[in-house]
């Protein structure tokens, strides 16, 4: 039962235009969502997060929106770089009740490929 | 300066056969992880520790098992090894709050 899901497995954007990576989740529950970067051979890199309280955060090139109604958010990169080349990982986390990080639910990831 | 750190990078070994991978963390996080990706490429937490206490332990066989000798290292020790173990395992590490949580490199397993 995966309650994390990235339908797309792969992406290819030519360099300069925008790229929009889509995540859907099943468990309402959930506090807090987060994208992961990861290049070949490395482990995932924290990208940026957003709280279930908010629907956009933004940071620099890269923006998540979050649209609970649909169970869905999205991770947007403006302008796209060959240096985002990686694959994205949408992940998910529920709070404890003592206020300590629940587990980390991750998507399968989608490769982005962006083309000079 | 490496933030999260493992060892080794890369793991050949026969089933059958006991193996350790070690990580440290060098941020002053209260909290690590080991996660397992699978040939599906699925990310999944196995352990983690916070202040030397298993806080959180899915359904991971009894073979693999957690130790963390203080706060900045948590140690994966498995036995018995298994083809299935093959595997990407990712160590990390997080403060209480926020939620973020720093990866290392990952240690590739290999079990023939």
């Amino acid at each position: 039962d995966q309650q994390v899901k990235q339908n797309s497995p792969s992406l290819s954007v030519q360099e300069g235009r925008i790229s929009i990576l889509n995540c859907d989740y099943t468990n309402s529950m959930f506090d807090y969502f987060l994208w992961y970067k990861k290049y070949p051979a490395e482990g995932p890199t924290f990208l940026i997060s957003i709280s279930s309280i908010k629907d956009k955060n933004e940071d620099g090139r890269f923006t998540v929106f979050l649209n609970k109604s649909a169970k869905h958010l999205s991770l947007h990169i403006v302008p796209s770089q060959p240096g985002d080349s990686a694959v994205y990982f949408c992940a998910a986390q529920r709070m404890n009740y003592g206020g300590s990080q629940g587990n980390l639910i991750f998507g399968k990831g989608t490769k982005l490929s962006v083309k000079p | 300066d490496t933030a999260v750190s493992q060892t080794p990078k890369y793991l050949v070994t026969q089933m059958g056969n006991d193996k350790s991978i070690k990580c440290e963390q060098n941020l002053g996080h209260d909290t690590m992880y080991w996660y397992k990706q699978d040939s599906k490429k699925f990310l999944k937490i196995m352990f983690s520790y916070n202040n030397k206490e298993l806080i959180i332990n899915e359904t991971v066989p009894n073979r693999f098992s957690p130790k963390s000798p203080d706060k900045a290292h948590l140690n994966l020790h498995i036995n018995s090894l298994e083809l299935g173990d093959s595997a990407v395992y990712f160590c990390a590490s997080s403060e209480v709050l926020p939620e973020t949580q720093y990866f290392g490199p990952g240690t590739r397993l290999l079990v023939l």
